[in-house]
């Protein structure tokens, strides 16, 4: 099967530019995530959707983080305005359904520089 | 909320030799505990997982084991192979499936 495609593989903008992230799940996968992981951290979540719904958006920063999921497949992760700190690696990840627990499968990620 | 700590932060050893990483988890709901490899600009890749009704899972060299009653569960590798080179993680979730990473640990297999 096809695994999470992501683009782009690369970003470098300057800081208060807008900056957008595609993500495609494996086919038939209900949940999607978009996971931020900076340098020398673990991967932290920032959305969680359930088809087209938002389950955990928590953590988002929505002053300038935004993200859509509008035909319960493919999905944007949007940033405007960057700030130095969003420098970091977006990932993305589906998992077969929510609850239960189930392991993700991740994308290569989007890594974003902010200079 | 969900804090999982995971040790060492980084580990060397030398091919053959076997490897072990630690983590605790704060959350005593959690119930799926996955682990993760991931090699230098790739996104993480599941390799073995536990459920909380387990004790232990092995698959060829690499087992996990899970002891609720502390909070702790650990890797293992046996058998390490320079490619067994990467940084993993560990990983908690409850029934929301919301993963929560460790801070991951730097593997060094040295042939």
């Amino acid at each position: 099967e096809a695994g999470v495609a992501q683009s782009p593989r690369y970003k470098i903008i300057e800081k208060r530019q807008s900056v957008a992230f595609w993500c495609n799940p494996i086919s038939g996968h209900a949940t999607l995530y978009w996971y931020q992981q900076i340098l020398g951290q673990g991967p932290k979540l920032l959305i969680q959707f359930q088809n087209n719904g938002v389950v955990d958006d928590s953590q988002l920063p929505k002053d300038r983080f935004s993200a859509e999921r509008l035909k319960g497949v493919d999905s944007t992760l949007k940033i405007q305005p960057a700030k130095l700190e969003d420098s970091a690696v977006y990932l993305c990840a589906s998992s077969l359904r929510t609850g239960g627990g189930n392991g993700y499968t991740f994308g290569s990620g989007t890594r974003l520089t902010v200079v | 909320g969900e804090n999982v700590e995971q040790h060492p932060s980084t580990l060397s050893v030398q091919e053959g030799d076997s490897a072990v990483i630690k983590c605790t988890y704060s959350d005593s709901a959690s119930n799926y505990f996955p682990w993760y490899k991931q090699e230098l600009g790739k996104g993480p890749q599941l390799i073995i997982d536990i459920r909380s009704n387990v004790g232990e899972k092995k698959d060829q060299r690499i087992a996990v084991t899970l002891n609720k009653t502390a909070k702790h569960f650990s890797l293992h590798i046996t058998e390490t192979q320079p490619e067994d080179s990467a940084v993993y993680f560990c990983a908690a979730s409850g029934g929301t499936d919301k993963l929560i990473f460790g801070t991951g640990t730097r593997l060094q297999v040295f042939p």
